[in-house]
């Protein structure tokens, strides 16, 4: 059981980007999942969360109406397309899955990938 | 939003000693949604207690975790030295799904 992330990189202010990330060794329809980042040198910050069907995400208020989470079932992958980036928004995003489908712990984590909005 | 506070931020102690770690919640969390992860340098954080006191799949016995209300704690009975890390609790009774700052636990 192992999820994947990738998609990221370096933008400018103001870029876009859109991270992925693939589950492997689950049925990947059947979790909810999450968006966490870590800035350099801090600790965790949650940012989104999304149910098995999408029916229900979730987004922390620093990047609600910027941030958009996804998924796609048929294909084991989540998204999370990052608009109107800020500096502030520099850090390691991991990939959660939760331990079923809703309210649960975080069991499975990605090694991250990194983001950096710098000009 | 539900803040959570860990303390100590610092706990300096010697393989063979126990550790006792708290997080103390802005308002009541429900024992079925306190979780607490154990990160690494250059690791991802790794799940060790769910339900406030439930092991994770593959978490030694010496780890445990109780509390209710707004006060949980993760208890270390005897330290190895491979559970000097960065702890963090975390809520997910309601959106935004918040963590502690996180309590460094370092070899004394």
């Amino acid at each position: 059981e192992r999820v994947v992330e990738s998609g990221g990189g370096l933008v400018q202010p103001g870029g876009s980007l859109r991270l992925s990330c693939e589950g492997s060794g689950f049925t990947f329809s059947g979790y909810s999942l999450n968006w966490v980042r870590q800035a350099p040198g801090k600790g965790l910050e949650w940012i989104s969360y999304i149910d098995s069907t999408s029916f229900a995400k979730y987004y922390a208020d620093s990047v609600k109406g910027r941030f958009t989470i996804s998924r796609d079932n048929a294909k084991n992958s989540l998204y999370l397309q990052m608009n109107s980036l800020r500096a502030e928004d520099t850090a390691l995003f991991y990939c959660a899955r939760g331990k079923g489908d809703g309210r649960y712990a975080f069991d499975i984590w990605g090694q991250g990938t990194m983001v950096a909005v710098s000009s | 939003e539900i803040v959570l506070t860990q303390s100590p931020g610092t706990l300096s102690l010697s393989p063979g000693e126990r550790a006792t770690l708290s997080c103390r919640a802005s308002q009541t969390v429900s024992s079925f949604y306190l979780a607490w992860y154990q990160q690494k340098p250059g690791q991802a954080p790794r799940l060790l207690i769910y339900g406030a006191s439930s092991r994770a799949t593959g978490i030694p016995d010496r780890f445990s975790g109780s509390g209710s209300g707004t006060d949980f704690t993760l208890t270390i009975s005897r330290l190895e030295p491979e559970d000097f890390a960065l702890y963090y609790c975390q809520q997910y009774v309601s959106s935004p799904y918040t963590f502690g700052q996180g309590t460094k636990l370092e070899i004394k």
